[in-house]
């Protein structure tokens, strides 16, 4: 079946614009969340949704990052005014919501952010 | 905050070799999972461990939870090419929100024909 899939895959871009990131999440999957990989720092957590909500925006680094999800599937990434230490892999995925345990996180391919 | 620290950082071995990566914290955590992540793709999940002293076999692969739950070992046997990759910890605190996870910054894996 289709996995979860982010576009673009890269975007090069100039400080100062805004750019949108999408992720398409596996079909049925009520659970998405947004991580940004740096070199040599791991994944960091940025948002995780529930449906169309976002009950922790906790990772997100500041006001110029926002996200939404809309009829529970499709969400974007915007960043506004980037920066060229925003440059970094922008990871999404998505999960079946469970009420105990860990939930198992699949992830897209991920979206490689340059701003120059 | 808690923070997994993955060791070594970097691995480079021949074909053949056994090899063992670890995952320590100060923190204890509620379940611990292992990814493997290729150049160009997100990571894909390997195994998760939720039991203190728990050991998962995956092939050649062995995974371990510490008794106390707050470290975790990823053993390969006999290693191949095909096992190259970015190897990385992600654990979920303990008493914290299930859905959150802490990441390592990984291990790099080359694996010479």
């Amino acid at each position: 079946g289709a996995g979860v899939s982010q576009s673009p895959s890269n975007k090069v871009t100039e400080k100062g614009k805004d750019v949108e990131l999408r992720c398409d999440p596996i079909s049925g999957h009520t659970a998405l969340y947004w991580y940004r990989q740096s070199l040599g720092q791991g994944l960091e957590f940025l948002i995780y949704f529930q449906g169309n909500s976002a009950p922790d925006k906790s990772g997100l680094p500041s006001d110029r990052f926002s996200a939404e999800r809309t009829g529970g599937s499709v969400s974007t990434l915007t960043i506004q005014r980037t920066q060229q230490e925003d440059s970094a892999v922008y990871l999404c995925a998505s999960s079946l919501m469970i009420m105990r345990g860990t939930h198992e996180q699949y992830f897209g391919p991920g979206t490689r952010l340059t701003v120059t | 905050t808690q923070l997994l620290e993955q060791s070594p950082q970097f691995l480079s071995i021949q074909e053949g070799e056994n090899l063992t990566v670890y995952c320590n914290s100060s923190s204890v955590f509620s379940s611990l999972q292992w990814y493997r992540q290729e150049p160009g793709e997100g990571p894909v999940l390997l195994v998760t461990v939720v039991t203190g002293g728990e050991v998962k076999k995956l092939k050649r692969l062995t995974f371990q939870f510490g008794d106390a739950r707050k470290d975790s070992s990823l053993h390969i046997t006999a290693a191949q090419p095909g096992d190259t990759g970015l190897y990385l910890c992600a654990g979920v605190s303990s008493g914290g929100s299930n859905y959150k996870l802490t990441f390592g910054k990984g291990t790099l894996l080359t694996v010479n024909p």
